[in-house]
This record gives structure tokens, C-alpha cells and sequence, in this order.
């Protein structure tokens, strides 16, 4: 089946702070690759996605890369600020299975000023 | 363009009540999921819509939970009677053709 593993949080960092989420993956068929961000009291956002091998999703300062040889898309942002401060969800969905979502157990990020 | 809408945002209830909740995706979204979100852990599919039909309900209790989207437009999802462990929030995505989905607020149901 499918299934994604995400780091646990929380993960607290200082403003500015480097940060990396990982993610990990495992999949029938060829899955495209999504983080998703739920601020408080708001509904899931998409934030980046990568539907092959090697691409690379981008926005708002995040990036992630599709690596096959490691079932892997980590989440980094070079300088990180407290408005990111929020749930971060890895998600992969397969086409032969109507595109559902499978998500990640999610990570919370908490930006200190 | 107007998001996905859900209702009501919270929702308390007693064990053994009935308990609805409703969607309205985003205009022209012809797919339509409703998803559970435990506390602490990612959304699972419950139900997937094309248009009225109900491609994907493997995941939905059918003892107590059920769902329509009688027009193929907004939806409604039931649970009679809910129990303790129900306590969650529950999202509703639309997307087109089962592209990109959007996600609503959700309803975040407790039951005491």
C-alpha cells in the first residue's frame, strides 16, 4: 500500500533558523508528491508539489525535490519567520487510485522571534 | 472565487445523537472527498465523489457514517449514532477531475 512518514515535531526554531522537514514515502505505481500547511484554524493548503522524479516544488521560500532513489521530499527553507509557524503535512497521491491523498502524521513548526 | 464552504465549523454533541455535516465545493469542482483528521495525525479519506456517484467509500464506517451528493454540487455527510472515538475533524476537498485539491476548514466535532 501507500504510506508516508514524516518527522514528528514539534520542531522549534529561532527566526531566521534554517529548516528541513523530512519525508519519506513508500508506493504502488508512480505517486506525485505534495507538502501541504494548515495555520491554526484554517483548512490544509497546498504548498508545493513535484509529480516526477528529480523536480523540484518551490513557494513562498520552501522547496522541496523529488528523490526516487531515496522514496524521499524533504521540506527546507533557508531563513524561516514566525508567520510560518504552523502544521506541515507530506502527502503523495496515485493516479490508478483516483488521486487520493495519503498523508504524513504532520509536523509542527513553531518560529520563535 | 469562493473556497470550499463548510458547516458548522464546531459541532458538540452527546454519544447516540445523530450529527450532520455539510459541503459546498468550489464552483465547477466535480470531485468531491470528505476526509477524517484525528488529533495530531494527517487527514484519511472517508469518501470520494464524481459528480453524485460514490467512487471510493471503502474507507467510510457503513454501520453509522453516511454520505450523499444527491446533485452532484454540495454534500452531506451523517453520523448516527456517533460514539466517542468520533471526536475529530472532518474536512471536506473538492477538485477538478481529480486534480489539485482545495480543502475547507472543516468541522471539528466533539462528542462528550
Amino acid at each position: 500500500g501507500n504510506s508516508v512518514t514524516q518527522m514528528e515535531g514539534p520542531v522549534t526554531l529561532s527566526e531566521e533558523a534554517f529548516l528541513t522537514i523530512n519525508c519519506t514515502y513508500t508506493a504502488t505505481g508512480y505517486p506525485s508528491l505534495f507538502w501541504y500547511v494548515q495555520y491554526p484554524g484554517e483548512g490544509l493548503q497546498l504548498l508545493l508539489k513535484a509529480t516526477k522524479a528529480d523536480d523540484k516544488g518551490s513557494n513562498k521560500g520552501f522547496e522541496a525535490t523529488y528523490r526516487k532513489e531515496t522514496t524521499s521530499f524533504h521540506l527546507e527553507k533557508g531563513s524561516v519567520q514566525v508567520s510560518d509557524s504552523a502544521v506541515y503535512f507530506c502527502a503523495l497521491s496515485v493516479s490508478n487510485a483516483g488521486n487520493m491523498l495519503t498523508f504524513g502524521g504532520g509536523t509542527r513548526l513553531m518560529v520563535k522571534p | 472565487e469562493a473556497g470550499v464552504v463548510q458547516s458548522p465549523r464546531y459541532k458538540i454533541i452527546e454519544k447516540k445523537q445523530p450529527v450532520a455535516f455539510w459541503c459546498n465545493p468550489i464552483s465547477g469542482h466535480n470531485t468531491l472527498y470528505w476526509y477524517l483528521q484525528n488529533l495530531g495525525q494527517g487527514p484519511e479519506l472517508l469518501i470520494r465523489y464524481e459528480n453524485e456517484e460514490a467512487v471510493d467509500d471503502s474507507q467510510l464506517p457503513k454501520d453509522r457514517f453516511s454520505a450523499e451528493r444527491l446533485k452532484g454540487v454540495d454534500s452531506t455527510l451523517k453520523i448516527q449514532p456517533a460514539e466517542l472515538g468520533d471526536s475529530a475533524v472532518y474536512l471536506c476537498a473538492s477538485s477538478i477531475q481529480g486534480n489539485e485539491q482545495y480543502f475547507g476548514p472543516g468541522t471539528r466535532l466533539t462528542v462528550t
